[in-house]
């Protein structure tokens, strides 16, 4: 069974940077064409792609968010971690990490969430 | 940057036939994907590379496509069926996803 799982803080300061941490399993970001992202969605509205990494390494990010955002893997953990700086309120969002199964394809298996407040 | 272009709501009564469309000027060369989303709940994927079903996912829920404007239909729409649904795709190089603003589907 494929699951994945946000983790990180509820509430970060104006100007901080966010860790978020994806953990999944039955599933190895090591398989050929395999893929993780980070989506998120403010309250009341559309969800929005933030960044995703590849099997081989390869990093994409939003090009409204690039200069904030780095995502990394650590295979051995299964995890993907996500880094978003300088935090404001309108990043308050439920961030989201989701699978696909190539670069270009859509998701299809997504965690729960994980909402983050940005508040001084 | 790259847009798709949802109509921000759709009304059906139950059992009629619901129609959401995308649009993209990408849409011809790449793939769309339609989720349904419940409040308090993490999307959920309905069809995928713009015609094909997830297993699990009810039949009457399908998907089309026609030049820069992709559809996704629900037929003999059910109550259960009240949600939001997004459109996702790539822009033309195929290295940035995006997603639509979300269309509610009202079941009256």
């Amino acid at each position: 069974q494929v699951t994945l799982r946000e983790s990180g803080p509820a509430l970060v300061k104006p100007t901080q940077t966010l860790t978020l941490t994806c953990t999944f399993s039955g599933f190895s970001l090591n398989t050929s064409g395999m893929c993780v992202s980070w989506i998120r969605q403010p309250p009341g509205k559309a969800l929005e792609w933030l960044a995703h990494i590849d099997w081989d390494d390869d990093k994409y990010y939003s090009t409204s968010l690039k200069t904030r955002l780095t995502i990394s893997k650590d295979t051995s953990k299964n995890q993907v971690v996500l880094t978003m700086t300088n935090m404001d309120p309108v990043d308050t969002a439920t961030y989201y990490c989701a699978r696909s199964l190539g670069s270009d394809d859509g998701f299809d298996i997504w965690g729960q969430g994980t909402m983050v407040t940005v508040s001084s | 940057s790259y847009e798709l272009t949802q109509p921000p709501s759709v009304s059906v009564s139950p059992g009629q036939t619901a129609r959401i469309t995308c649009s993209g000027d990408a849409l011809p060369k790449q793939y769309a994907y339609w989720y349904q989303q419940k409040p308090g709940q993490a999307p959920v994927l309905v069809i995928y590379k713009d015609t094909e079903r997830p297993s699990g996912i009810p039949e009457r829920f399908s998907g089309s496509s026609s030049g820069t404007t992709v559809t996704l239909t629900i037929s003999g729409v059910q109550a259960e069926d009240e949600a939001d649904y997004y459109c996702q795709s790539a822009d033309s190089s195929g290295t940035y996803r995006v997603f639509g603003g979300g269309t509610k589907l009202t079941v009256l």
